[in-house]
């Protein structure tokens, strides 16, 4: 049973650095065609993609944030870590990581966030 | 960034209806198309991946077609425990970006 969790500072000031920790179980970070992904959503807004790392090591980050975000993953805690620095108001929202599915199906690429954790809501307020 | 752009944003039905949502992506996506339902204070939950596999568990009532740019999402039959808002989510390419989501009232 795959299960995720998301731990952290549920405020944080305007500048500050937020990190985030996702605990996972019943999955390894180091099986083929895994990732873990985090998500944020605004209050009553869609959700944003922000950044995933894969089993092999590769990051990938949104490029409106890329320059503010830095995603790690610790395999041996079963752990993935997201830092955001710099945080303002406009970054309140509710923080979810999850698990990211990517297989070869014929010709076709299947890749979704199939497991999420309960979110985090974090507010950025002085 | 692909904009994916879902239509109605809201929507109101009745137990039994049959009711289908839309979603546009601004560039071919070929079948790289995802839906999740979410309940208020809960996290989305995986409907259908790759325009039209129900994920495991997911009542048969929930069926996705399309490809390229227009996909849609159909709930035949809808029940109580259909009220939520459904998103698409490209994952063509990186970064995955999400609709505004189509608000489901019944």
């Amino acid at each position: 049973q795959i299960t995720l969790k998301e731990s952290g500072p549920t405020l944080v000031k305007p500048t500050q650095t937020l990190t985030l920790t996702c605990a996972f179980s019943g999955f390894s970070l180091t099986t083929r065609g895994v990732g873990v992904g985090w998500i944020r959503q605004p209050p009553g807004k869609a959700p944003e993609w922000l950044a995933l790392i894969f089993w092999d090591d590769e990051e990938r980050y949104s490029p409106s944030l890329k320059n503010r975000l830095s995603i790690t993953k610790d395999t041996s805690k079963n752990q993935v870590v997201l830092t955001m620095t710099d945080m303002d108001p406009v970054d309140t929202g509710t923080y979810f990581c999850a698990h990211k599915h990517i297989s070869i199906s014929g010709l076709r690429v299947l890749n979704y966030f199939d497991y999420w954790g309960q979110g985090t809501l974090v507010t950025v307020s002085s | 960034d692909i904009q994916m752009t879902q239509s109605p944003s809201s929507l109101s039905a009745s137990v039994g209806d049959r009711i289908t949502i839309t979603c546009r992506a601004s560039q071919s996506i070929s079948s790289s198309l995802n839906w999740y339902q979410q309940k208020p204070g809960k996290a989305p939950k995986l409907l259908i991946y790759d325009t039209s596999t129900l994920q495991s568990g997911v009542p048969s009532r929930f069926s996705g077609s399309g490809s390229d740019t227009d996909f849609t999402l159909t709930i035949n039959s809808l029940q109580p425990e259909d009220c939520a808002t459904y998103y698409c989510q490209q994952s063509f390419s990186t970064p995955d970006t999400f609709g505004q989501g189509t608000r489901l009232e019944i």
